[in-house]
């Protein structure tokens, strides 16, 4: 069964700033997707950055971008020039391509602060 | 264009009864899918339906039950709730079998306290 690991449930930034938030699975499945989460306080779940596992090239959405090492099992997301409305929690999940269907894994979270 | 809908937004039931939550996808959206969040289990999944066929199903007791209809609108049931059902309920949406980004959309949830 893949799993998905956050180490880091609490992280803070200055606003400005830079930070990254870590993630590792675990996978037998050679073709995947990851995927980084932001959950609000409103609680609706927001689609931050997506990789395909195929792609050697890292994924960048404007401020946020991953490290993806895919023999290291690894999917950090880096957020730069932290705004206050980056305050969330973010979920890294998992989606196997050969698992069928929707079905995501996800991590435990990160709660992510942004001190102005 | 009109985002995942989920209603109700926040019900209250006590141990022993029933309770029935819908989702409406994204338009032209056919896959939907429901997850439970909660502080000490986190996000996991509950089963997925496509075509009103059940897809898959997580690790989750009977008393979850789920269907989908032919406008791809879906619902999922609890019966003889129990406390430990309180959980925010989310739904998503996604296409499924088309050039996939994987990506699923999701509702704002159905907050259910179970006391």
């Amino acid at each position: 069964a893949q799993t998905v690991t956050q180490s880091q449930p609490e992280m803070s930034v200055q606003e400005a700033e830079t930070v990254t938030l870590s993630c590792t699975y675990d996978t037998s499945e050679s073709d995947y997707y990851l995927f980084w989460y932001k959950q609000p306080p409103s609680r609706q779940m927001i689609l931050v950055i997506r990789q395909e596992a195929y792609k050697q090239q890292n994924a960048t959405e404007n401020r946020f971008s991953v490290n993806f090492q895919k023999a290291a099992k690894s999917f950090s997301l880096k957020i730069s020039d932290s705004q206050l409305g980056d305050a969330a929690m973010y979920f890294c999940a998992y989606r196997g391509e050969e698992t069928s269907g929707s079905r995501l894994t996800f991590g435990e979270g990160t709660q992510l602060t942004v001190n102005p | 264009k009109a985002g995942v809908t989920q209603t109700p937004r926040y019900l209250i039931k006590t141990r022993g009864q029933q309770v029935t939550l819908s989702c409406s996808p994204i338009s032209g959206h056919r896959s939907v899918s429901w997850y439970q969040q909660t502080p000490g289990q986190g996000l996991q999944f509950l089963f997925e339906y496509f075509s009103e066929t059940q897809r898959n199903k997580g690790n989750f007791p009977g008393r979850f039950s789920g269907r989908q209809f032919s406008n791809s609108r879906s619902e999922m049931n609890v019966s003889t709730l129990e406390l430990g059902d309180s959980a925010l309920y989310l739904c998503a949406s996604s296409l499924r079998g088309q050039p996939n980004t994987g990506e699923l959309f999701f509702g704002e949830g159905s907050r259910l306290t179970v006391l």
